[in-house]
């Protein structure tokens, strides 16, 4: 398996403008989840997705902030419109029961 | 509110010592700890896992130790090596599976 997916690797645009990221969680894994890090906020809980019904969307910082999962193996993260302080990795990581969380690589986005 | 802390500096030791990191928290009942590892440029990668039952748990190098009384888990490598230098998350879960992460702290393996 590939593990989580994520693109792109790296977004750069101007404030204002809408960002879609975007994540393929492992095959066969239930659950996904969105987290921002930052240094100065460290991993943040964004939204969390089991069976593809967000459960707790509660970290979304605001309304400009979006997230969808139409199917088992699709997710996006919608920012619109973007900030500079939305400059941060995005990261999506996905898991099938248990505890032990498989993260993807990350999105760094820049909005200038 | 919870709160949960590593020390933000960096932690350096030289090749061949046992690497202590720590991870407080407060203001929490956690069901389970987790420690993951972070690269540069990559996402965390899970280590292990620890119950709030369990007062330990080893996996090869790695050793990690729970007090839930003291609010402290410490994370161990011996024999530390230059390819153990990263940034070590703890991560608290209440039982929900949604775990709530600390900033980390950098370790510096030095050859």
């Amino acid at each position: 398996d590939a593990g989580v997916i994520q693109s792109p690797r790296h977004e750069v645009t101007e404030m204002g403008q809408e960002v879609t990221l975007r994540c393929k969680p492992i095959s066969g894994h239930n659950s996904l989840f969105w987290y921002r890090q930052t240094m100065m906020r460290g991993l943040e809980l964004l939204i969390y997705f089991n069976n593809n019904v967000p459960i707790d969307d509660s970290g979304m910082p605001e309304d400009r902030f979006s997230a969808k999962m139409p199917n088992a193996s699709f997710s996006t993260l919608k920012i619109q419109p973007s900030e500079p302080r939305d400059s941060a990795v995005y990261f999506c990581a996905s898991l099938l029961g248990g505890n032990e969380q498989f993260f993807g690589p990350g999105t760094r986005l820049t909005v200038l | 509110s919870q709160k949960i802390e590593q020390n933000s500096e960096a932690l350096n030791i030289q090749e061949g010592k046992t690497a202590t990191l720590t991870c407080n928290y407060t203001n929490y009942s956690p069901a389970y700890l987790q420690w993951y590892r972070q690269d540069p440029g990559r996402g965390p990668v899970f280590l292990l896992l620890i119950r709030e039952n369990e007062k330990e748990k080893r996996k090869e190098r790695l050793k990690v130790t729970f007090d839930t009384t003291l609010k402290q888990s410490l994370f161990h490598i011996t024999a530390s090596q230059p390819a153990d230098s990263a940034t070590y998350l703890c991560a608290l879960d209440g039982g929900s599976y949604i775990p709530t992460f600390g900033r980390g702290t950098s370790l510096i393996v030095h050859p």
